[in-house]
C-alpha cells in the first residue's frame, strides 16, 4: 500500500487561505468517502480536522473545510491564523480494513 | 472525555521484542476498534494495523507481517502491539488511536517512544 501524496509544505499569510491535496487511487481516496485530515503540532499527538472528506468534528473551527474530486481530496484553511501552522496528514480507508495516511504537509503561516 | 493512555518510552536491543499498551481512561470504548500508528523521527504517520475485536479481526500493514500482533482487551479497556525481531529502523513514536467505523481515528493516545540501539 502505497502512502498518499501530499506537497511537502505550503505556507501563507495570516487571513489568507491554504489548500492541501491529498493524491490517492481509485481503490483508497476514490473508492470511499472516509478521508480524514489531522492536524499535528510540534511533540503532540495528531488530532482529526475533517472526517468523511468534509465533515468537521466539534470544536474544529469553521476555517477548515474539506473536498474531494476523484482520487484527489484536499483540506483547505481559510483565514489563516498563527496557531495554525503545524503539519497536516490526510489518511483514507482503503478497503479490507486497511488505511493509508499521506505523507504529510508543514504549513509555515508567514 | 475518554481518553487514550499509553505506556511508557522503551529502549531495546535489535532482535528483541516491545508490547505497549493503551488503555481508555475517562470512560468505557466498549468492544472498540483500535489501531496502531508510527511515526519514526522526523517522518510522517505510517499505519501499522488495525483491531476489530467485536469480530475478531485483526490486519495488518503488509511490512509488518509475521512480526506484529494487535490485541484489545475489553475487560480493562486495553489495547496492545507487540512487534518482534526490533531493527534500528523501528526506532519511532508509536501511536494507539480509537478507529471510529473505519471512517477516522477520532481519539489519540500520546504516543510510545521506543528506541532500538545496541
Amino acid at each position: 500500500q502505497s502512502a498518499l501524496t501530499q506537497p511537502r509544505s505550503v505556507s501563507g499569510s495570516p487571513g489568507q487561505s491554504v489548500t492541501i491535496s491529498c493524491t490517492g487511487t481509485r481503490d483508497d481516496v476514490g473508492a470511499y468517502k472516509y478521508v480524514s485530515w489531522y492536524q499535528q503540532l510540534p511533540g503532540k499527538a495528531p488530532k482529526v480536522v475533517i472526517y468523511d472528506v468534509d465533515e468537521r468534528p466539534a470544536g474544529v473551527p469553521d476555517r477548515f473545510s474539506g473536498s474531494k474530486s476523484g482520487n484527489t481530496a484536499s483540506l483547505t484553511i481559510s483565514g489563516l491564523q498563527a496557531e495554525d501552522e503545524a503539519s497536516y496528514y490526510c489518511c483514507s480507508f482503503a478497503g479490507g480494513n486497511t488505511h493509508v495516511f499521506g505523507g504529510g504537509t508543514t504549513l509555515t503561516v508567514l | 472525555q475518554v481518553q487514550l493512555v499509553q505506556s511508557g518510552a522503551e529502549v531495546k536491543n535489535p532482535g528483541s521484542s516491545v508490547k505497549v499498551s493503551c488503555k481508555a481512561s475517562g470512560g468505557t470504548l466498549g468492544n472498540s476498534d483500535f489501531g496502531w500508528i508510527r511515526q519514526a523521527p522526523g517522518h510522517g504517520l505510517e499505519w501499522m494495523g488495525v483491531a476489530i475485536p467485536f469480530v475478531g479481526i485483526t490486519n495488518y500493514a503488509q511490512e509488518f507481517q509475521g512480526r506484529l500482533t494487535i490485541s484489545a482487551d475489553e475487560s480493562t479497556n486495553t489495547a496492545y502491539m507487540e512487534l518482534r525481531n526490533l531493527r534500528p529502523a523501528d526506532t519511532a513514536l508509536y501511536l494507539c488511536a480509537h478507529l471510529w467505523g473505519n471512517r477516522v481515528f477520532d481519539i489519540w493516545g500520546q504516543g510510545t517512544l521506543v528506541t532500538v540501539s545496541s
